[in-house]
């Protein structure tokens, strides 16, 4: 059974331009949470949906934003892009209660 | 607000021996999950282990097992007969009732290094 799956694996981007990541989750998971890691700030949680809808936003600026498609999938968007938007950006799946399981990140460098 | 802590950024063990990561917590809520998440050079997150508060029995899974104090808000993870492999940063994570989402809180690592 196939895993969550990311995509691209590496993005570079120019200050000012958008990024666009994709995440397929695991087959029958409706729950995909995107989190980024950055240097020195650990992990930290951006956005949890389910069944379509954006459920609970973690603390960043409204430039984050993403969807969930109908077959589950998602993206993540970052508009104007600063260069402290330089991170691994990791997306998850879960099946609520059961435990989430990453992907293997897109790591996104802002030049 | 749910806080979760790791004061060891760093650890060193010597391959077959014992090594024991700590995790504490901050929560007023009665029910929970923890996690330990092991995250190596390939930057993929893998579960290790998962405790659920309701249970006073301490997970086990192969050479990996965790010692869950709850009254303390402790919750370490203890890898017997260490392998080379073993050598990640490992995360320690609290997810609140399943109703209420599944966001996890991570800590902010311990980098396990294995000696050969």
């Amino acid at each position: 059974e196939a895993g969550v799956t990311q995509s691209p694996t590496h993005l570079i981007k120019t200050r000012g331009q958008q990024a666009t990541l994709r995440c397929s989750p695991i087959s029958g998971h409706t729950s995909v949470y995107w989190y980024q890691q950055a240097l020195g700030l650990g992990l930290q949680f951006l956005l949890w949906y389910d069944e379509g809808e954006e459920r609970n936003r973690g603390n960043f600026p409204p430039r984050f934003s993403g969807r969930q498609f109908p077959n589950y999938s998602s993206e993540l968007n970052v508009n104007a892009l600063e260069l402290e938007d330089s991170a691994l950006y990791l997306c998850a799946s879960s099946l609520i209660p059961f435990e989430a399981f990453f992907g293997q990140g897109t790591r996104l460098t802002v030049v | 607000a749910q806080t979760v802590t790791q004061s060891q950024p760093e650890m060193s063990v010597q391959e077959a021996e014992t090594v024991t990561l700590s995790c504490t917590y901050d929560t007023s809520e009665s029910d929970y999950y923890l996690f330990w998440y092991k995250q190596p050079p390939s930057r993929q997150m893998i579960l290790v282990i998962r405790q659920e508060a309701y249970k006073q029995q301490n997970a086990t899974e192969n050479r990996f097992s965790v010692n869950f104090q709850k009254a303390a808000k402790s919750f370490s993870l203890k890898i017997s007969d260490s392998q080379l492999g073993d050598a990640a940063m490992y995360f320690c994570a609290y997810r609140r009732e399943a109703w209420q989402g599944g966001k996890l809180i991570f800590g902010q690592g311990t980098e396990l290094s294995v000696k050969p």
